[in-house]
């Protein structure tokens, strides 16, 4: 089985605080995804990586950024945590062939002060 | 861009029972692929069904089917014989054919309550 692994399931963070949120895979997927969930909006894609030291932003870039060293590893950062980044943040990964499922991991509830 | 719209935040129904999820969606591809994800309490999102726009069958998997309705550009799940277990929120998502990094777009989400 496809395992996905997010670092921390809950996170409390100050505002301002530089904030990394990290997540692994085990499947040598060559794609990897941060999304955030909210109420009613459904996920929003931050940013996607479909190799190592590759990044494409998704619909919602702005104060995030990412970093993807190695292929099994995908991190968020918030650069100065602020209270509209309180939020669910869910990773997932993909082979990268047309149609492959994505495969997600826990979550992350992250919520700054 | 693509937009894809679950008009309906929550619903209901008693176990064993069948419950119908809407989702319809807009865009100007002629292939691509459309997905139902399940998020359980515990928070982990799995698949729960796929459908390929080319093909005009409708997919299956055991209680779970789609009504694909590609004119309308309408893809509903349909769930028989509802288990508690199918408490969870349910996402319908849409991906273009040959799109790089295999970008999912998702719909708002509908919470779906089984009662026993």
């Amino acid at each position: 089985d496809v395992k996905v692994t997010q670092s921390s399931r809950y996170l409390v963070k100050r505002t301002g605080e530089k904030v990394f949120l990290e997540c692994v895979q085990d499947m040598d997927h060559e794609n990897m995804f941060w999304y955030r969930q909210d109420p009613g909006l459904g996920l929003r894609l931050i940013y996607f990586s479909y190799d190592v030291k590759m990044k494409e932003k998704g619909d919602i870039p702005e104060g995030y950024s990412v970093s993807r060293e190695k292929k099994e590893r995908f991190s968020l950062i918030l650069e100065s945590a602020s209270t509209n980044q309180t939020s669910m943040y869910l990773c997932a990964s993909s082979f990268e062939h047309t149609q492959q499922p994505q495969h997600f991991g826990d979550g992350t509830r992250l919520s700054i002060l | 861009a693509q937009t894809v719209t679950q008009s309906q935040p929550e619903m209901s129904v008693q176990e064993a029972e069948t419950v119908t999820l809407s989702c319809t969606y807009d865009t100007s591809e002629s292939n691509y692929y459309l997905f139902w994800y399940k998020q359980p309490p515990s928070r982990q999102m799995i698949l729960v069904i796929r459908q390929e726009a080319y093909k005009q069958q409708n997919a299956t998997e055991n209680r779970f089917s789609v009504n694909f309705q590609k004119a309308a550009k309408s893809f509903s799940l349909k769930i028989s014989d509802s288990q508690l277990g199918d408490t969870a929120m349910y996402f319908c998502a849409f991906m273009k054919s040959f799109n790089a990094g295999n970008m999912l777009t998702f719909g708002g989400g509908t919470r779906l309550m089984v009662k026993p």
